[in-house]
């Protein structure tokens, strides 16, 4: 069945403090993997991938680590402001033919 | 290069009724997909399209059909609606799968 899920469906972290994010997938075959930022009211927003070659890429302000060991993926906001309050979903692909299958998704909620 | 546009944005229909979605992808792109997102059920995938073939399926009924035009357009058709079909849908476009996609801004459907 769909396996791509998330360990808090809440997290609320102190403004300027780092954000982590987890997620965890179940299937090994799984080759690409995604974070998207859903904010109130508009459809969800790419914020990174990476692909199963790598364990670990960066963006601005972003960092997606992937542990194919565990099967576990997370997404590290650095410095988190208050425009980073949204649900934050993580996606895996299968294989390029296939689906891209979403996790539940976590509330990010920042305290001032 | 303009958005994922979606129409219409709101919508209410009856049970029973049949619903036709329409989803521009932005300029470029081949791949289209749709999702469902409920509060409880999440983003469900309901279907992929390139170059006008359905590539890839989600866990639907019948009922829930799309298409895909020659310019890339795509619009998805629930006929028979029923109560539990009350959604965000979510329309997302990418030049191919596994690579990014961008999400429109959804079409609420309200069946009543």
């Amino acid at each position: 069945g769909e396996s791509v899920g998330l360990h808090l469906p809440t997290l609320s972290v102190q403004e300027g403090d780092n954000s982590i994010i987890n997620c965890a997938y179940s299937n090994s075959a799984s080759d690409y993997f995604i974070w998207y930022k859903q904010e109130s009211g508009k459809g969800p927003q790419f914020i990174i991938d990476i692909r199963s070659n790598m364990d670990k890429r960066q963006g601005q302000r972003v960092t997606v680590l992937l542990n194919k060991t565990v099967k576990h993926l997370s997404l590290q906001i650095a410095a988190t402001q208050p425009g980073d309050s949204a649900v934050y979903f993580c996606a895996e692909n299968r294989g390029r033919d296939d689906k891209i299958i979403f996790g539940k998704g976590t509330r990010l909620h920042i305290l001032p | 290069k303009a958005g994922v546009t979606q129409t219409p944005r709101y919508l209410i229909k009856t049970r029973g009724q049949q619903v036709t979605l329409s989803c521009s992808p932005i300029s470029g792109h081949r791949s289209v997909s749709w999702y469902q997102q409920t509060p409880g059920q999440g983003l469900q995938f309901l279907f992929e399209y390139f170059s006008e073939t359905q590539r890839n399926k989600g866990n639907f009924p019948g009922r829930f059909s799309g298409r895909q035009f020659s310019n890339s357009r795509s619009e998805m058709n629930v006929s028979t609606l029923e109560l539990g079909d009350s959604a965000l849908y979510l329309c997302a476009s990418s030049l191919d799968n596994q690579e990014t996609q961008y999400f429109g801004p959804g079409t609420r459907l309200l069946v009543l």
